[in-house]
């Protein structure tokens, strides 16, 4: 049973970049065949997937988002993280991190962390 | 707009059988499978229904999904008040990519 949790600031200004880690237990990322993602949500509204990476390192991105995302592992560490560039209000929500043998069906999720962009 | 359509709303009472609806396309449900997310208030949301019908381990025999084409519906039998919950269809693209549908709000009277 793996357990994710998610890490980051909480608040962000605007034209900044948001680093999110999610840290991995229960498990080795890099002994597992899984996928790797980021979902998120904006207050109030549904969900929308962000991307994923495989093992194998082939990654995944929501194409509307595809220019200023990148996810990534650190299999020393077992964490996989997200980097997003120029972040705007818009992008105000809680991330989550998710895992699981399909991108579309993650069955781990972390506890997902609130990400502000404000000035 | 999402590219899965999901009713915005849907409620039942105590007891009954309520259904789901997810609508597609033929390069996500139409030629991938579907799952289906249940999100309670305030938690993550949490994996009910993969591969169009699976329940993964934990999930009562109560939630089942069925997919048809490019669509595809959850149902939920003896409706319980604990169901109250936000739930969302999910399906893989061919572009490369999750869709997720906009979810529907389930509310028990």
């Amino acid at each position: 049973q793996l357990q994710l949790q998610e890490s980051g600031p909480g608040l962000v200004k605007p034209s900044e970049t948001l680093s999110l880690t999610c840290t991995v237990s229960g498990g080795s990322i890099s002994s597992s065949n899984y996928y790797w993602g980021w979902v998120r949500q904006p207050p109030g509204k549904g969900l929308e997937w962000i991307g994923s990476i495989y093992n194998s390192g082939s990654t995944f991105y929501n194409p509307s988002l595809r220019s200023r995302v990148t996810i990534f592992v650190d299999t020393s560490k077992n964490q996989f993280s997200l980097k997003w560039t120029s972040v705007t209000a818009a992008d105000t929500a809680v991330y989550y991190c998710a895992s699981g043998p399909g991108s579309s069906r993650p069955l781990y999720w972390g506890q997902g962390t609130l990400v502000t962009v404000s000035s | 707009q999402s590219a899965l359509t999901q009713p915005p709303s849907a409620s039942g009472t105590p007891g009954q059988r309520v259904t789901i609806s997810c609508s597609g396309s033929s390069s996500n449900i139409g030629s991938n499978t579907v799952n289906w997310f249940q999100q309670l208030p305030g938690t993550a949301p949490r994996l009910l229904i993969y591969t169009n019908n699976q329940r993964p381990s934990g999930v009562p025999d109560r939630f089942s999904g069925s997919k048809s084409g490019t669509s595809a519906s959850l149902a939920i039998s003896g409706l319980q008040s604990d169901d109250e919950a936000d739930y969302y269809c999910a399906a893989w693209d061919d572009s490369l990519t999750v869709v997720f549908g906009g979810g529907t709000k389930l509310t028990v009277l």
